[in-house]
């Protein structure tokens, strides 16, 4: 089935903190996860992706983690930031689009 | 230059009105999307171009058009709008066509439909 379930739909975070973002899928022909960053009034924009082949992909604070076994992944935002307040999306890629899950609103509380 | 630029911001219709949305992009991509987004729902996917080829999504075929002159510009066509049409529409290009390039969004059009 082609659909991508996203956890939680909402999140506060205190700053300085671990934020932990996780989706799941079933369709096992998955093999590109990007995650999308969008702030109020902005479009989405890419923040990091994985594929299939990896199992781990950081990029500064942010790290995203895939397990094909479990067929999940994560994103984890570490020493969490008011600025990385935002919605995430979580997507994967299925023939010609992308399947996204439906976002996580993340709050970095001061 | 990664800009894509989407009008109008907001738009208010009544039922049974047309409504017009505009994309553009700069960056000579060569295919542009068109993404339905409601609160706390995934976007959806409605239409995409690659060049001049349009596809149309099977289940959204009927109530949305499109039209893109040339390489920088994608419309958004609905001939009768619903209430279920209120939205945030979402535009965005990217080169590659297929599902591992990077989309580049606008900012969106807010559509409220009364």
């Amino acid at each position: 089935q082609q659909q991508v379930r996203q956890s939680p739909q909402s999140l506060t975070v205190w700053e300085g903190g671990t934020t932990v973002l996780t989706c799941s899928y079933e369709d096992s022909t998955f093999n590109y996860f990007p995650w999308y960053q969008q702030f109020p009034g902005e479009g989405p924009a890419l923040l990091i992706s994985i594929l299939s082949v990896s199992d781990k992909k950081e990029d500064g604070r942010f790290t995203t983690f895939f397990n094909k076994r479990e067929k999940k992944l994560s994103l984890h935002i570490i020493d969490s930031q008011p600025g990385d307040s935002a919605t995430y999306f979580c997507a994967a890629n299925s023939n010609y689009q992308l399947i996204w899950g439906s976002g996580t609103k993340l709050i970095i509380k001061p | 230059d990664t800009t894509v630029k989407q009008n109008p911001r907001y738009k208010l219709a009544r039922v049974g009105k047309p409504v017009n949305l505009i994309c553009s992009q700069t960056m000579n991509h060569d295919t542009m999307y068109w993404y339905q987004k409601k609160p706390n729902q995934a976007p959806k996917l409605l239409l995409f171009y690659y060049d001049k080829i349009l596809n149309r999504e099977a289940d959204t075929f009927e109530k949305f058009q499109s039209s893109r002159p040339n390489n920088s510009f994608c419309s958004l066509y609905i001939g009768s709008a619903g209430l279920e049409y209120s939205a945030m529409y979402l535009c965005a290009s990217s080169s590659f066509w297929g599902n591992t390039g990077q989309l580049y969004f606008g900012e969106g059009s807010k559509l409220t439909v009364l």
